[in-house]
C-alpha cells in the first residue's frame, strides 16, 4: 500500500543534542511537510518542500531545519533541542498545493527531551 | 493566533445516536474545510471535505455542514459506533495558501457500547 512512513516511533535525545527524524512517501506526491504537536494542542505547520522549493514558515526556530534530498524522503533536522521541543512530529503529503488537497500522514515520531 | 477553533475536547455519545462535532474558524480567507481521524499511535487519515461553495456534503454516515456567515462547520455521524472512537481535527485552507492549512486542536469522541 502506499503511505507516509516515519521513522523512528519513539526517539529520545538529550537536551542540546542534535537529533534527525526522518519521513518516506511511496505515493509520489510533490508536497511534504512537517507538524509540530504538542500534547491536547493543534498541529502547527514548520515548513513544507513544494518538489525540491523549501518554504519556511515564519514563525519557525532557525533550530530546526530540513532536508528533502529526493521525491521520497525528507528528514527534520533539530539542531540543540531543548525541553520546549518535546512532542508529536507528523510529516504529511499531497500532490500539489491547491487548496482542496488533502493531506497524507504518517505515523508521527514523539520526541522527548531529556 | 488560534484561526481554527474546536472548543470541545471531548465528547461522549451512546452507540447508535448521532455524534456533532463543531469547529469555529475566524479566517474568511479559508475556501476547503476537512475532517481529519486520528487513532492512537496512528496519524491522522482524511474522513470528508466541504468546499466553501457548498453548505453540506455527506458521505455515509458522515455529514459536514457548513454555515459561512457564522464561520463554522460541524461534522455529523449517525449511527455513531464505538469503532468511531478517536480524534477528530478539522483543518481548514487558506483560498490562496494551499500550504497555510490550519488545524484545530481536535476533539475526542468517545462511542459507548
Amino acid at each position: 500500500d502506499a503511505m507516509v512512513i516515519q521513522n523512528p516511533r519513539y526517539q529520545v535525545t538529550q537536551f542540546g543534542k542534535p537529533v534527525t527524524l526522518s519521513c518516506s512517501q511511496t505515493l509520489n506526491h510533490n508536497v511534504m511537510y512537517w507538524y509540530q504537536q504538542k500534547s491536547s494542542q493543534a498541529p502547527k505547520l514548520l515548513f513544507h518542500y513544494y518538489d525540491k522549493d523549501f518554504n519556511n514558515e515564519a514563525d519557525t526556530p532557525d533550530n530546526f531545519q530540513s532536508r528533502r534530498p529526493n521525491t521520497s524522503f525528507c528528514f527534520l533536522d533539530i539542531r540543540s533541542p531543548g525541553l520546549g521541543d518535546a512532542a508529536m512530529y507528523l510529516c504529511a503529503t499531497s500532490r500539489g498545493r491547491s487548496s482542496n488537497e488533502k493531506l497524507f500522514f504518517g505515523s508521527g515520531t514523539q520526541l522527548s527531551v531529556l | 493566533d488560534q484561526q481554527v477553533k474546536q472548543n470541545s475536547p471531548s465528547l461522549s455519545v451512546q452507540e447508535g445516536r448521532i455524534s456533532i462535532l463543531n469547529c469555529d474558524y475566524t479566517n474568511s480567507m479559508f475556501d476547503y474545510f476537512l475532517w481529519y481521524k486520528k487513532y492512537p499511535a496512528e496519524g491522522p487519515t482524511f474522513l470528508i471535505s466541504i468546499s466553501s461553495i457548498k453548505d453540506k456534503n455527506e458521505d455515509g454516515r458522515f455529514t459536514v455542514f457548513l454555515n459561512k456567515s457564522a464561520k463554522h462547520l460541524s461534522l455529523h455521524i449517525v449511527p455513531s459506533q464505538p469503532g468511531d472512537s478517536a480524534v477528530y481535527f478539522c483543518a481548514a485552507s487558506h483560498k490562496y495558501n494551499n500550504n497555510d492549512m490550519r488545524f484545530g486542536a481536535g476533539t475526542r469522541l468517545t462511542v459507548k457500547p
